[in-house]
């Protein structure tokens, strides 16, 4: 167990929907991560944010969008979602000497 | 732009064989993970990799760094079944400790 816990675990949903995941990063940890993974694909880093604030960006979608609280908990927003959205999203947190990043189960969406 | 290139991408193999899977990256980097991963299951981490000729063993698997060749390796030694799963490498791209993969190497280890 990482200490990052993801929710929901499974999600299943139509094209055109909005939906929203959600991540608790471990105890201390100020970086969060959101990742997608396809079937059989590596992964694509989504976006990061550090204490509150976008740090970095990568091949997000302009459908997609994330935040991170001040409890430092994150949510993912995915909105008029497409069926090649389906694939197995992760969140990750950082911290202490060596930032290695830890992850969470993912959830995994399927748009039907 | 850094890139990270992993080889083999597919690797099947029998038990108690040795193999290396090998991490190449592009520009200065002075931080290296491996990762495991099982099929649809999470990310794992194995190894942080810090300095020039950094060496960590863990069971039948070894890391090593190279910073001057921007080389990794991955050493399987006696492999066994258990160690059948996708492993990826990372690099470090920048002070935001953003992670450039690789794009994982698929291993199956048959009896």
């Amino acid at each position: 167990d990482s200490g990052v816990t993801q929710t929901p675990k499974h999600l299943i949903t139509a094209t055109g929907q909005r939906v929203t995941l959600r991540c608790s990063p471990r105890s201390g940890d100020l970086s969060v991560y959101w990742y997608q993974q396809s079937l059989d694909q590596g992964l694509q880093f989504l976006i990061q944010y550090y204490n509150g604030e976008e740090r970095a960006k990568g091949n997000i979608l302009e459908r997609f969008s994330a935040q991170q609280f001040p409890d430092l908990h994150s949510e993912l927003n995915l909105s008029s979602l497409e069926l090649g959205d389906s694939a197995l999203y992760f969140c990750a947190s950082s911290g202490g000497s060596y930032n290695e990043q830890f992850f969470g189960p993912g959830t995994r969406l399927t748009v039907l | 732009e850094l890139k990270v290139e992993q080889n083999p991408l597919f690797l099947s193999m029998q038990e108690g064989k040795n193999y290396t899977i090998y991490c190449n990256y592009s520009t200065t980097s002075d931080r290296l993970y491996w990762y495991r991963q099982d099929p649809g299951k999470s990310l794992e981490s194995l190894f942080v990799l810090l300095s020039n000729g950094a060496v960590k063993q863990e069971g039948r698997l070894m890391a090593s760094l190279d910073t001057k060749a921007r080389l990794s390796t991955l050493h399987i030694t006696a492999a066994v079944h258990d160690l059948s799963a996708t492993y990826f490498c990372a690099v470090v791209l920048d002070s935001n400790y953003q992670l450039i993969w690789g794009a994982g190497t698929k291993l199956i280890i048959k009896p």
